[in-house]
């Protein structure tokens, strides 16, 4: 079955302005995160949605924001890009709630660069 | 205030030998820890775990120990293989924290030399 599918691939955004970054999650997965990968602070975790819902939040301003949509996909929104957003965004879907050994599958990630 | 660290940068092992990445972490309510590895332009992918109420866990060449009272666990690939060079990456999770907000290290380039 199709893995996660995160688009754009790539992207370059100019400071102030805001970017939308999509996850379409393994079919049947209900749970999506959002992670950022940057090569100081390696993979940190942004949110977690299941059912539309966020359930988890990370340490990161309040212009990160995400979403969910019924069919599972979801959306995370950078607004007013500063120069340090620049980063692999990665989103990872899993079937179900909490549970030992359930694992976490991630996409490919969205390179965002902000200039 | 990094949680999970693995202090290797990278590693370089010949071909056929073994290849140890360490990990330490200072969070005593970690009760779950993950191995993922990632290639270039390639998502993370999920390698093997191991549950805070074991010391070992192993899967084919992989091999994770755990030393709780260190607060260090380890991933062993035996024998190594080319293609095994990638970064490595720990996670953590809390005790009864999600499954989905894992705590990574900041990871360990393997390179296994043919």
């Amino acid at each position: 079955k199709a893995g996660v599918t995160q688009t754009p691939r790539y992207l370059i955004k100019t400071r102030g302005q805001q970017v939308t970054l999509s996850c379409s999650p393994i079919s049947g997965h209900r749970s999506v995160s959002w992670y950022q990968q940057t090569p100081g602070q390696g993979l940190q975790f942004l949110f977690e949605y299941f059912s539309e819902t966020q359930r988890n939040k990370g340490n990161f301003p309040g212009r990160f924001s995400g979403r969910q949509f019924s069919n599972s996909r979801s959306e995370m929104n950078v607004s007013t890009l500063e120069l340090g957003d620049s980063a692999l965004y990665l989103c990872a879907s899993s079937w179900s709630s909490n549970g030992p050994g359930n694992t976490i599958y991630f996409g490919e990630g969205s390179w965002l660069t902000v200039v | 205030d990094q949680q999970v660290k693995q202090n290797s940068p990278s590693l370089s092992v010949q071909e056929g030998r073994i290849s140890i990445l360490n990990c330490d972490y200072t969070n005593s309510m970690f009760d779950y820890f993950l191995w993922y590895k990632k290639y270039p332009a390639e998502g993370p992918t999920f390698l093997i775990s191991i549950s805070s109420i074991k010391d070992k866990n192993e899967d084919g060449r992989f091999t994770v120990f755990l030393n709780k009272s260190a607060k260090h666990l380890s991933l062993h690939i035996v024998p190594s293989q080319p293609g095994d060079s990638a970064v490595y990456f720990c996670a953590a999770r809390l005790s009864g924290g999600s499954n989905y907000k894992l705590t990574f290290g900041k990871g360990t380039l393997l390179t296994v030399n043919p």
